[in-house]
């Protein structure tokens, strides 16, 4: 069984640019949460998708948008990119809405 | 901002002793995870909570779904050198919602 992975797995970009990040889920799970952590803090939620539809966003801009694939797998993308916009990317997938979640690796984003 | 509370916020500890760490909230949730994360890693879920006053073990982990639902509780016994880590609590207060993360317990081995 494959577990989540997530695509890159670094990445700088220049304020302003436009970025996508890219998470496969674990086999036979259709829901994928995306979550953003800065240094020293905990995972923040950004949104969630369930069976290719947003369910759930937490506190985070429109530049901020995501898509979920008929394979389950997800993509996050940010607009517009900010200095604060810096931090590791986390994406969970989970068997269903409110299951347990499994984490990838991250993607970490660099803002200059 | 972050509804959950973790204390202690780090802790240093010796090699065999046992860790207590708990997370708060002035909010029921109805499920609670635990998980650690280790640098440059993704957190890894060690254990879940689904009921009130619920005691879950892995290994020499063992956690606890708090009797009045705003709590939960971790202890690690006998440590070693790998329980080095930032242990994070998750909360989920009803069906539908997303999970909250507390701000994590950094916990130090020294050997």
């Amino acid at each position: 069984e494959t577990g989540v992975t997530q695509s890159p797995t670094h990445l700088i970009k220049t304020r302003g640019q436009q970025v996508t990040l890219r998470c496969s889920s674990q086999s036979g799970h259709n829901t994928v949460s995306w979550y953003q952590q800065a240094l020293g803090q905990g995972p923040q939620f950004i949104f969630q998708y369930y069976r290719e539809e947003e369910n759930g966003r937490g506190n985070f801009p429109p530049r901020f948008s995501g898509l979920q694939f008929p394979n389950y797998s997800s993509e996050l993308n940010v607009n517009a990119l900010e200095l604060d916009d810096s931090a590791l990317y986390l994406c969970a997938s989970s068997l269903a809405i409110s299951n347990e979640q499994y984490f990838g690796p991250g993607t970490r984003l660099t803002v200059t | 901002g972050q509804q959950l509370n973790q204390s202690p916020q780090s802790m240093f500890i010796q090699e065999g002793e046992d860790v207590s760490m708990n997370c708060t909230s002035s909010s029921i949730f109805n499920t609670w995870l635990w998980y650690k994360q280790e640098p440059g890693e993704g957190p890894v879920l060690l254990i879940a909570l689904y009921k009130a006053g619920e005691l879950t073990s892995n290994g020499r982990l063992t956690a606890q779904f708090g009797i009045t639902r705003k709590d939960s509780f971790l202890n690690i016994s006998a440590s070693i050198p790998s329980d080095v880590g930032i242990y994070f609590c998750a909360g989920l207060r009803n069906y539908g919602q997303n999970f909250v993360f507390g701000p994590g317990t950094r916990l130090s081995v020294l050997p």
